[in-house]
Order: structure tokens, then sequence, then C-alpha cells
């Protein structure tokens, strides 16, 4: 168990909805980082926030967003949704965000019909 | 931006046998990480090489950094059934965002 808390596990959604997925990170971690993991594109950096401030972005889509809130348990919220945005998402926490060891959740498999 | 290649995509080996990825970036590290994550779980990490030439053990597990810290390597030795799963780099460049390679994925005929 990494500590890393992600919910729901699995999510089955209809093309053009909205669905938001949370992370709870390890008890002290102060960064969250957003994956997505697909097929063919292995494991893409999505986001990152630090104390709840955004600290990096990757090739996260505009109909995507984040935030990470005051307890620093963050949502993904992924909207008008494509075929194509179905994939696992992973939450991971860090201590400093600076580049260390991550711990991962079990990830959100999410599938858009 | 950064890019991290790692190779080969897939290994099928018998058990016994050895196994090596590889990892390459396109740029300069602070240091990079590995991941393993079996099938149908989550990334885990395994360990993490700061320092040019560096080379740690655990177990049967050898990762080197390279010299200029732009690649890395993961040796396993005599694999087992229960070394099965996809094995990832990840390199951290001056954004501090772990970069990860595609992996490799490890199969074990026993």
């Amino acid at each position: 168990d990494s500590g890393v808390t992600q919910t729901p596990k699995h999510l089955i959604t209809a093309t053009g909805q909205r669905v938001t997925l949370r992370c709870s990170p390890r008890s002290g971690d102060l960064s969250v980082y957003w994956y997505q993991q697909s097929l063919d594109q292995g494991l893409q950096f999505l986001i990152q926030y630090y104390n709840g401030e955004e600290r990096a972005k990757g090739n996260i889509l505009e109909r995507f967003s984040a935030q990470q809130f005051p307890d620093l348990h963050s949502e993904l919220n992924l909207s008008s949704l494509e075929l194509g945005d179905s994939a696992l998402y992973f939450c991971a926490s860090s201590a400093t965000g600076a580049g260390g060891e991550a711990f991962f959740g079990q990830g959100t498999r999410l599938t858009v019909v | 931006g950064q890019q991290v290649m790692q190779i080969p995509q897939y290994q099928h080996v018998q058990e016994g046998e050895d196994f090596t990825t590889y990892c390459n970036s396109s740029t300069t590290l602070s240091n990079i990480q590995w991941y393993k994550q079996r099938p149908g779980g989550h990334p885990v990490f395994l360990i993490q090489l700061v320092k040019s030439g560096e080379v740690k053990k655990q177990k049967r597990l050898t990762f080197q950094f390279g010299e200029a810290k732009k690649n890395s390597s993961l040796h396993i030795t005599a694999t087992q059934t229960t070394d099965v799963g996809t094995y990832f780099c990840a390199g951290v460049g001056g954004s501090y965002i772990p970069t990860f390679g595609r992996g490799t994925s490890l199969i074990v005929h026993p």
C-alpha cells in the first residue's frame, strides 16, 4: 500500500460527459502529480501541484483541469470526454516535489463509450 | 522538451536468464528513477540514482547511471517469474518532473 488513495477505481461514461477523479496523497506529502497511461503512450505527465499551487504543466488538454485543496487532496476534472480519453489515470505524491521518489495510487480506469 | 527513450519495448526470457533494459535521455539529468509496474498494478518506486557513474544493487537487480548523466540501465540476474512486469525509468531534469520512458515489459517463461 503506497498510502496514496484514488477514487473511483473504475469509471465508465459517455462521450461529451464530465468526470472528476480524486486523489488523496500520502500523509505529509505536499506535491501531487497526475499521469495518464494508455497502451500506446506510456505514462504521460499531465500536471503537478505543490502545497495548493500549480507548479508544472505537461501535455494536459484544455478540456482537462485540476486543483489541489487546502487539505492537499487533488481533483482532476475531465470534460467533453472523447473516446481517446479512455486510459488509466494515476496520481502520485512526493514529499517535496523536487524530483524525489514518487508514490503512486492504484489509478482510475476511465472508459469512455 | 526532455525526452526519455527506453529499449527494448518487450523482452521474453527463460527463467534463469539475465535481463537488461536501457534508458536514454535527450538532456542531462539531475537524477534518474526506476519503477516496476506489475500487470494490473501501479508503478512502484525501486531506486533513485543521483551521481555520475553511480552503480547500485538490490539483490539480483543492478542499476547504473551513466557518466554523462544521460543514460541508465537496469540489469536483472537470473530472472524469476516474480520479476514479471513493466520496468520504467523516469528521468528528472531541471523541471523536477519525472519524465517516464515507455517502459520495458519483461515476460519470464518458466
